[in-house]
C-alpha cells in the first residue's frame, strides 16, 4: 500500500534560519507528491506539488524536488519567517489507487519560528 | 472562484445528539472527499464521491456515520448519535477528474461533550 513518512516534530527555528522537513514515501505506482500547510485554526492549503521524477515544486520561497531514486520529497526554505509557523503535511496521490487519486498524508510536522 | 465551503465552522454538542456537517465543493469538480483530522490518527479519508455517487466508504468509522451527496453542489456528513471520541476537525475537499490537486475547505471543528 501507499504510505508517507515525515520528519517528527515539533521543529523550532529562529527567524531567517534554513528549514528542511524530510518526507519519504512508499507507493505502488508513480505518484504525484504534495506539500500542504495548515496555519493555526485554518484548513489545509496546497503549498506546492510535483507530478513526476526530478520535478521541483516551489511557492512562497519553499521548494521540494521529487526524487524517485530515494523516494523522497523534502521541503526546504532558505530563510524562514515567523509567519511560516504552521503544520506542514507531505502527501501523495497514486493514480494506481484508482481514478479518485485520493491523498495519503504524512503525520504532519509542526514548525514554530521565533523572532 | 469560491473554494470549498463548509459549515458550521465550529460546533459543540452533547453526547447523543445528531450532528450534520455540510459541504459545497468547488463548482464543476467531479470528486468530493470527507477527511477527519485528530491528534491521534492524523488525517484520515472517510468517504469519497464521484459525480455524486459514493465510491469508497471504507474509512467511515462505524454505522453512526453516514454521508450523502444529493446533488453536485452539496454534501452532508452526519453523525448520529455523536460520542466524545468523534471530536475532531472534519474536512471536505474536491477535485476535477482531469486535475491532480485536491482542494480543501477550512474544516468543521467538532467538539462532543
Amino acid at each position: 500500500g501507499n504510505s508517507v513518512t515525515q520528519m517528527e516534530g515539533p521543529v523550532t527555528l529562529s527567524e531567517e534560519a534554513f528549514l528542511t522537513i524530510n518526507c519519504t514515501y512508499t507507493a505502488t505506482g508513480y505518484p504525484s507528491l504534495f506539500w500542504y500547510v495548515q496555519y493555526p485554526g485554518e484548513g489545509l492549503q496546497l503549498l506546492l506539488k510535483a507530478t513526476k521524477a526530478d520535478d521541483k515544486g516551489s511557492n512562497k520561497g519553499f521548494e521540494a524536488t521529487y526524487r524517485k531514486e530515494t523516494t523522497s520529497f523534502h521541503l526546504e526554505k532558505g530563510s524562514v519567517q515567523v509567519s511560516d509557523s504552521a503544520v506542514y503535511f507531505c502527501a501523495l496521490s497514486d493514480p494506481s489507487s484508482g481514478s479518485a487519486r485520493q491523498l495519503t498524508f504524512g503525520s504532519g510536522t509542526q514548525l514554530t519560528v521565533l523572532p | 472562484d469560491a473554494g470549498v465551503i463548509q459549515s458550521p465552522r465550529h460546533e459543540v454538542t452533547e453526547m447523543g445528539q445528531e450532528v450534520t456537517l455540510r459541504c459545497k465543493p468547488i463548482s464543476g469538480h467531479d470528486y468530493l472527499f470527507w477527511y477527519r483530522q485528530t491528534m491521534m490518527r492524523g488525517l484520515e479519508l472517510l468517504i469519497y464521491f464521484n459525480n455524486n455517487v459514493p465510491i469508497d466508504d471504507s474509512g467511515m468509522p462505524e454505522d453512526r456515520f453516514s454521508a450523502k451527496m444529493p446533488n453536485a453542489s452539496f454534501s452532508t456528513l452526519k453523525i448520529q448519535p455523536s460520542e466524545p471520541r468523534d471530536s475532531a476537525v472534519y474536512f471536505c475537499a474536491s477535485r476535477l477528474l482531469s486535475g491532480n490537486t485536491i482542494y480543501f475547505g477550512e474544516g468543521s471543528w467538532l467538539t462532543v461533550v
